[in-house]
């Protein structure tokens, strides 16, 4: 079956734009969780959604917001851009406890 | 809070010798524990978990990992590396929020280098 597709992988953007990615989960499963991966500072949660509900949340400014549709596919948003903001972000789908991750998307902010 | 703990940031072997890569936790219940591994510019990939039971679990990829509660580790280990093996593992723990939401605590992750 097909894993978990993030789009789009790379992506360019000036400070102060901001961006939207994309994460289709896994067929079936309900939980999708994003994470942003630095140099720095590693692997960070950003959120999970379940059903369409945030259930769980990040210590992230407001600028990082997601959502998630009935279809479980799931769009994270970061407004005002900033070059900290460049990163690996991931998105996780889980049936259970375990999780199944994208490739993820690139963003560089420059 | 829960955390985890990587001591190694980087680690050398040979190709064909074994390996160990330290994880510790602190989380005050029964943990559910992961081994990760990322190759560049890739995604995580599940290596093996521990939820119960038997503390010594088996993954993909000839890896192995034992849970001691004693000394809260969850060592990854592998008798004969080979150079494909060389990434980033990252060993991690789920932690509990409200009703069951949940979120992966990560290490900081271990680089393992493989030489000819």
């Amino acid at each position: 079956k097909a894993g978990v597709t993030q789009t789009p992988r790379y992506l360019i953007k000036t400070r102060g734009q901001q961006v939207t990615l994309s994460c289709s989960p896994i067929s079936g499963h309900r939980s999708v969780s994003w994470y942003q991966q630095t140099p720095g500072q590693g692997l960070q949660f950003l959120f999970e959604y379940f059903s369409e509900t945030q259930r769980n949340k990040g210590n992230f400014p407001g600028r990082f917001s997601g959502r998630q549709f009935s279809n479980s596919r799931s769009e994270m948003n970061v407004s005002t851009l900033e070059l900290g903001d460049s990163a690996l972000y991931l998105c996780a789908s889980r049936l259970g406890t375990e999780a199944f991750f994208g490739q993820g998307t690139r963003l560089t902010v420059v | 809070a829960q955390s985890v703990t990587q001591p190694d940031i980087h680690i050398t072997v040979s190709e064909g010798a074994s390996l160990e890569l330290r994880c510790n936790y602190s989380y005050g219940a029964t943990p559910y524990l992961f081994w990760y591994v990322q190759s560049p510019g890739q995604g995580l990939q599940l290596l093996l978990k521990y939820f119960s039971g038997d503390t010594l679990v088996q993954g993909i990829k000839g890896f192995e990992a034992e849970f001691k509660r004693s000394q809260s580790s969850f060592n990854l280990r592998k008798p004969s590396v080979h150079w494909s093996d060389a990434a980033e593992y990252f060993c991690a723990v789920v932690t509990r929020g409200t009703g069951t939401a949940s979120k992966l605590t990560f290490g900081t992750g271990t680089r393992l280098q493989v030489t000819l």
